[in-house]
């Protein structure tokens, strides 16, 4: 079947300027999870959406970050006022549910900030 | 002191020979213990997970964990070309869903 899909693959956008990006999970998975990977910072955590439950949102680094999930399947992640230190692949992964050991990643989005 | 600790390398190792990758994990917490392998360009794909003491074997790979030292190494036997790529070491702690990631050992296997 499809794996999690990811779009744009590639984004280049000036400093200030605000990018959305989108994430399609495999389908029938609930658990929805937000990672970005940097030369310097590595892969680390952002945001997890399971269900209906309120997000875990303790990995967003400021307040310029946000996301949603809609209807429990697409979830679109926003940069407003993007900074060069935003530049950075970021990955979405998805698992069928939160007892799910197995995390499975889309292919991300290239995020440069000139 | 990082979450997750794992030499960067690169580690080089001759075809055929067995390749040995560790990581170190702070948290006492954490209950299940990953590795991922990424190749360039590309995201992480899941090799193996473990969460009991012990060994866990799965065709050439061999994942080893020892809560008490805190230590989780991914062993391959008979390292092919194709196995050279960057192996990330993640952990998760008990009643968490974030993976924690460690900045990733790049290997390279020496035909």
């Amino acid at each position: 079947g499809a794996g999690v899909s990811q779009s744009p693959s590639n984004k280049v956008t000036e400093k200030g300027k605000d990018v959305e990006l989108r994430c399609d999970p495999i389908s029938g998975h609930t658990a929805l999870y937000w990672y970005r990977q940097s030369l310097g910072q590595g892969l680390e955590f952002l945001i997890y959406f399971q269900g209906n439950s309120a997000p875990d949102k303790s990995g967003l680094p400021s307040d310029r970050f946000s996301a949603e999930r809609t209807g429990g399947s697409v979830s679109t992640l926003t940069i407003q006022r993007t900074q060069q230190e935003d530049s950075a692949v970021y990955l979405c992964a998805s698992s069928f549910d939160r007892f799910s050991y197995e995390q499975y990643f889309g292919p991300g989005t290239r995020l440069t900030v000139t | 002191q990082k979450e997750v600790e794992q030499n960067s390398g690169p580690l080089s190792v001759p075809e055929g020979a067995i390749a040995s990758l560790n990581c170190t994990y702070s948290d006492r917490g954490s209950q299940s213990f990953f590795w991922y392998r990424q190749y360039s360009g590309k995201s992480p794909e899941l090799i193996m997970f473990i969460y009991s003491n012990g060994d866990k074997e799965d065709g050439r790979f061999t994942a080893q964990l020892n809560k008490a030292s805190q230590y989780v190494s991914l062993l391959i036997r008979d390292s092919q070309p194709s196995d050279s790529a960057t192996y990330l070491c993640a952990v998760k702690r008990q009643g968490a869903q974030k993976l924690v990631f460690g900045q990733g050992t790049r290997l390279t296997i020496n035909p």
